[in-house]
This record gives C-alpha cells, sequence and structure tokens, in this order.
C-alpha cells in the first residue's frame, strides 16, 4: 500500500529539549517536504527536497532541520523547541512539483 | 513568493445546496491548482486538481473553475451531504520553485 508514514503521532516535551519526528514514503517520491498547520493560518511549508541531498526552506523554517540521506525518509529536526512551535505537523510526498502531494498521519507536538 | 488567499473561513450550508469556496493566487506562472480535504482528525487528500491549460473541471458532485486573468480559481460542491462536512484547503504551485503554497483554509459544515 502506497503511504506516507509519521512517527511519532503524539509527542509532549519540554522547551530545549532536542527531538527528531521522522518520515518515510515507500511511492520512491523525489519530492518531499513538511509543513505545520495552525488554526485560522492552514498549511505552512517548513522545508522541503527535491531530491536525495537537496533541500531547501520553506516559508517558516526557523528552528527547524531536516535532512534527505535517503529518497524515502526526511526526519524534521528540532534543536531546541520551544513553545511557539507546538503545532500539528504534516510530512508530504509527491512525485513533482506539481502533482498530487500524499501527506502522513500527522504528529501533534506540544512544547511545555 | 506565491501568495494564496481562500474565502471564507467558514462556510454552513443545508444538505442539498451547494456550496463555493474561493481562492485567488499572486503569481501569474502559476499553473497547478489542487484542492485538498481535511476531515477531523485526518490528513488532507487531494479531492480535485486543475492545470492551467484548463478553464474547468468536474468530477462529479465536485468541479473547480480556473480564471487566469483575474488570478482566481474556486471550488463547487453542489448536492451537498453531511459527509461533505470538512476543512478544504486551496493551493497553487509554480513552476521552477518549491511545491504547493496553501490557503488558509475553509471549514464547511453540511447541516442535515
Amino acid at each position: 500500500e502506497a503511504q506516507v508514514t509519521q512517527n511519532p503521532r503524539y509527542l509532549i516535551t519540554v522547551t530545549g529539549k532536542k527531538l527528531t519526528v521522522t518520515c518515510s514514503q515507500n511511492m520512491n517520491h523525489e519530492y518531499m517536504s513538511w509543513y505545520r498547520q495552525d488554526p485560522g493560518l492552514g498549511l505552512r511549508q517548513i522545508y522541503y527536497s527535491m531530491n536525495v541531498e537537496v533541500t531547501d526552506k520553506g516559508d517558516v523554517p526557523e528552528g527547524y532541520k531536516v535532512s534527505r540521506k535517503e529518497k524515502r525518509n526526511f526526519p524534521l529536526i528540532l534543536e531546541s523547541p520551544s513553545p511557539n512551535q507546538t503545532s500539528l505537523y504534516f510530512c508530504a510526498s509527491s512525485g513533482g512539483a506539481h502533482t498530487e502531494a500524499f501527506f502522513g498521519q500527522g504528529t501533534r507536538l506540544t512544547v511545555v | 513568493g506565491e501568495n494564496v488567499e481562500q474565502h471564507p473561513s467558514t462556510l454552513s450550508v443545508q444538505e442539498g445546496d451547494s456550496a463555493v469556496i474561493k481562492c485567488t493566487y499572486s503569481d501569474s506562472a502559476s499553473n497547478y491548482f489542487p484542492w485538498y480535504k481535511q476531515e477531523l482528525g485526518k490528513r488532507p487528500q487531494l479531492i480535485i486538481d486543475i492545470r492551467s491549460n484548463v478553464g474547468e473541471k468536474k468530477d462529479q458532485r465536485i468541479a473547480v473553475t480556473l480564471n487566469k486573468t483575474a488570478k482566481h480559481f474556486s471550488l463547487h460542491i453542489t448536492e451537498t451531504q453531511p459527509e461533505d462536512s470538512a476543512v478544504y484547503f486551496c493551493a497553487a504551485s509554480t513552476p521552477g520553485r518549491r511545491a504547493l503554497t496553501f490557503g488558509s483554509g475553509t471549514r464547511l459544515q453540511v447541516q442535515p
């Protein structure tokens, strides 16, 4: 089954404690992105990747890092989380910039 | 960069009525316009998309129209049903740039 898998689904952490949210896709897609969803703001892109070792900033990259060492994986790293990063995060993959994006199940992160 | 505005933010209709959601975009080079539906607690999923060489596209009760001159596109849902209740996002994609820019979302409530 074609899918995008994120882990964990829920995470509560404390300010400053480094965390990683994993994302994996099994569709051999080149494009992968991370979004955060906040009420009234829609989906805002954090980072995207067009292929292995190729990443670029989206609209709200501050406080986040990503890596793309393998085509299937695109982890999101918060080196020093802060309360304003409390949000719902989605990973997405697509075969190209102008094709359907497939989303993961989402990760609800709370930073206290 | 691209900016997508979406209206209304909430929409309540009676079952069987039609619903229309409108989006405007800023970059005239954008050429791909998908619509995503997000049910409560679920991931966004593509419901219909349109490319700039097409003015209208229909899929059963759902249709999307595109006016390139005015830089706006709309989602039309006819004969609405309670299961249409969800948040709908429009998006735009521009050649040579990062993936999708999303609108802020419309919460559609279909009253039985």
